[in-house]
């Protein structure tokens, strides 16, 4: 139990473009999900918490505008990287909180933007 | 606020080895704390978590880590290196459901 998938795993867009990246708990509903970025061979980095029917509240420093969340149901958040340049690439993951204190990681998604 | 430090950013023991990989954390309230494990380009598999109950703390694969309120740590072990344990770990605390993150260390299990 608690499989967390993303989609895509991989994905190549052109500078200025826009990309959708989903976050899907597949055996268990989710309020919570959380996103994450993280550079080569560093750790990660919370970007914000995606919550089922509400907004989503934003690390500081990070753009709300450039990284729009949608969390429409408790089993899919959304992260759709807006007017995509090649400093937005990066590995993106995400993941579904469950119980009290547990997060549950989705596989990633390497973003490049050329 | 919370926060976690992991003492060495690559860690390089032999199979059969045993494996310490050294956190400590920084909290006002007692913590929850975890330790994960990321292979490359794939998301992070949780090992194990205290949660203010035993203070030695057993997980997946053989690993297990003690939670010593003294000493403000969370080391993880394992008594015996796999090859298969080469990883990166992180240690991460938990702070009004939100996941702190360690650094990150780098095991190398070397043959």
């Amino acid at each position: 139990g608690a499989v967390v998938s993303q989609h895509p795993s991989r994905v190549i867009c052109k500078s200025g473009t826009s990309v959708k990246i989903e976050c899907r708990s597949l055996d268990f509903q989710a309020t919570t999900m959380f996103w994450y970025r993280q550079f080569p061979k560093q750790s990660l980095m919370l970007m914000a918490t995606s919550n089922e029917g509400s907004k989503a509240t934003y690390e500081q420093g990070v753009e709300k505008d450039k990284f729009l969340i949608n969390h429409a149901s408790l089993t899919l958040s959304t992260l759709t990287v807006t007017s995509a340049h090649p400093e937005d690439s990066s590995f993106y993951i995400c993941s579904a909180h469950r119980g009290q204190y547990e997060q549950y990681f989705g596989p990633g998604t390497r973003l490049t933007v050329t | 606020a919370q926060s976690v430090t992991q003492l060495g950013s690559h860690v390089s023991v032999s199979e059969g080895a045993l494996v310490l990989l050294r956190c400590n954390y920084s909290s006002s309230v007692p913590p929850y704390l975890f330790w994960y494990v990321q292979y490359p380009n794939q998301g992070l598999q949780l090992l194990l978590k205290y949660t203010s109950a035993a203070t030695l703390v057993k997980g997946i694969n053989g690993f297990e880590a003690e939670f010593k309120k003294s000493e403000t740590s969370f080391h993880l072990t394992k008594p015996s290196a796999h090859m298969s344990d080469a990883a990166e770990y992180f240690c991460a605390v938990s702070e009004r459901g939100k996941l702190i993150f360690g650094q990150g260390t780098e095991l190398s299990v070397k043959p």
